[in-house]
């Protein structure tokens, strides 16, 4: 059972242009979210988060949006960058729960220049 | 400042085999924690600890052993490896229950062959 899911497994997008990445879950005791970004023969590395309290977080130009009726986020990168290329990993994890992550499957991102 | 290193980076072998992946930080952090990577699934957590002399069982714990007898080191043992078990393996660590605080190794590829 698949908790949180990320069903793009790729994603293309021109330098400059806007990347959005999906992330869809299905347990409602999940109250904070998660993206973490990771280039190939390294360990993943934090990018942004968001508490189930706000629908909103931005930094620089990341943004990661939250839905919590359609149990949705997104994060939005913008602009794109060629340096931005790399795995996202949507996770998950609620109150208590020993900071334990779920994550989804991972969307590779290609931003070509 | 190492960080979170995992030793070894690469390892093969064959069905029946034990062996022991090590993971050492330096961040004095109390939360360690073990996920296994494969295609198409993300990240899933095998074990954790939250402090020196614990452990508890993650998502898919079978076939695994861990200890955390110093607090700096957190061992993963495969008492009698399966080819089920070929996959990357990473570590993190955090200085609290918070999720956006941890921190990522940068993997061990284990074939099992």
């Amino acid at each position: 059972d698949q908790q949180v899911k990320q069903n793009s497994p790729s994603l293309s997008v021109q330098e400059g242009r806007i990347s959005i990445l999906n992330c869809d879950y299905t347990n409602s005791m999940f109250d904070y979210f998660l993206w973490y970004k990771k280039y190939p023969a390294e360990g993943p590395t934090f990018l942004i988060s968001i508490s189930s309290i706000k629908d909103k977080n931005e930094d620089g130009r990341f943004t990661v949006f939250l839905n919590k009726s359609a149990k949705h986020l997104s994060l939005h990168i913008v602009p794109s960058q060629p340096g931005d290329s790399a795995v996202y990993f949507c996770a998950a994890s609620y109150s208590g729960n020993t900071g334990k992550l779920i994550f989804g499957q991972g969307t590779t991102l290609q931003v070509k220049p | 400042n190492a960080g979170v290193t995992q030793t070894p980076k690469f390892r093969v072998l064959k069905t029946g085999q034990s062996m022991t992946l090590l993971c050492a930080q330096d961040m004095n952090h109390e939360y360690m924690y073990w996920y296994r990577q494969d295609p198409g699934m993300g990240l899933r957590l095998i074990h954790y600890s939250v402090g020196e002399g614990t452990t508890a069982k993650g998502e898919v714990p079978d076939g695994y052993n861990v200890s955390r007898l110093k607090k700096q080191n957190f061992l993963l043992g495969l008492e009698s490896a399966a080819p089920s078990q070929t996959s990357v393996y990473f570590c993190a660590s955090s200085y609290s229950e918070s999720a956006d605080t941890q921190y990522f190794g940068p993997g061990t590829r284990l074939t099992v062959l």
